[in-house]
């Protein structure tokens, strides 16, 4: 069954460093989306894109955070200057339809030191 | 913000019988419902979902009921198999002009064997 990869599994940054967080989504879907999951709370989008541009954000996802599909298959959150608040397991999610069931990758869990 | 709420953080049931996890939200737009189950160091895997024109979805063991003038949706588990044990979020969003989901804390069920 085809399913959403994520790399790394395990990020450990130190603050103010840039990381990348890398997903390949599901071959024949056109939605693509990054959720963030903090401990011991829920998971909150972060940014929706399709057609190569960003199609809704929420007011976590600022001037510091950034997404890219630099070719057909990759689809990369970056953060510029990572803080300690951005410590969280990251999911990058697919769906074939703007709306329609999530699949999600089993995560990178971040940690800024 | 708080629009979708799952008010019990943890559940303990014996297998065989039935899991009943609860979900209420306040947004009247939301009109389409998912169920997600997470293992730990899995992402969010898709369950069962339901749409504001049904009160009731089923699949196999698994279904969603939604009472719209409560606005409380649940999911029944029957019967419970120590498999279950899991994390279950429940996310909302309307169907149109967003495409991002609106997910609950989640609720820990743990199937006794």
């Amino acid at each position: 069954e085809p399913e959403v990869t994520q790399t790394p599994s395990h990020q450990v940054t130190q603050m103010g460093q840039e990381v990348i967080l890398r997903c390949v989504p599901i071959s024949n879907h056109l939605y693509f989306y990054w959720y963030r999951q903090i401990l011991g709370q829920k998971v909150e989008f972060l940014v929706s894109f399709y057609n190569n541009e960003i199609s809704e954000k929420s007011e976590i996802f600022d001037d510091q955070f950034s997404v890219e599909r630099p070719d057909g298959s990759n689809f990369t959150l970056k953060i510029r200057s990572t803080k300690l608040e951005d410590s969280a397991m990251y999911f990058c999610a697919s769906s074939t339809q703007g709306f329609e069931k999530l699949f999600f990758g089993s995560g990178t869990q971040l940690s800024v030191l | 913000d708080q629009q979708v709420k799952q008010n019990s953080p943890s559940l303990s049931v014996q297998e065989g019988r039935i899991s009943i996890l609860n979900c209420d939200y306040t947004n009247s737009m939301f009109d389409y419902f998912l169920w997600y189950k997470k293992y730990p160091a899995e992402g969010p895997t898709f369950l069962i979902s339901i749409s504001s024109i049904k009160d009731k979805n089923e699949d196999g063991r698994f279904t969603v009921f939604l009472n719209k003038s409560a606005k409380h949706l649940s999911l029944h588990i029957v019967p419970s198999q120590p498999g279950d044990s899991a994390v279950y979020f429940c996310a909302a969003s309307p169907t149109s002009g967003t495409y991002k989901y609106i997910f609950g804390t989640g609720t820990r069920l743990k199937v006794l064997a």
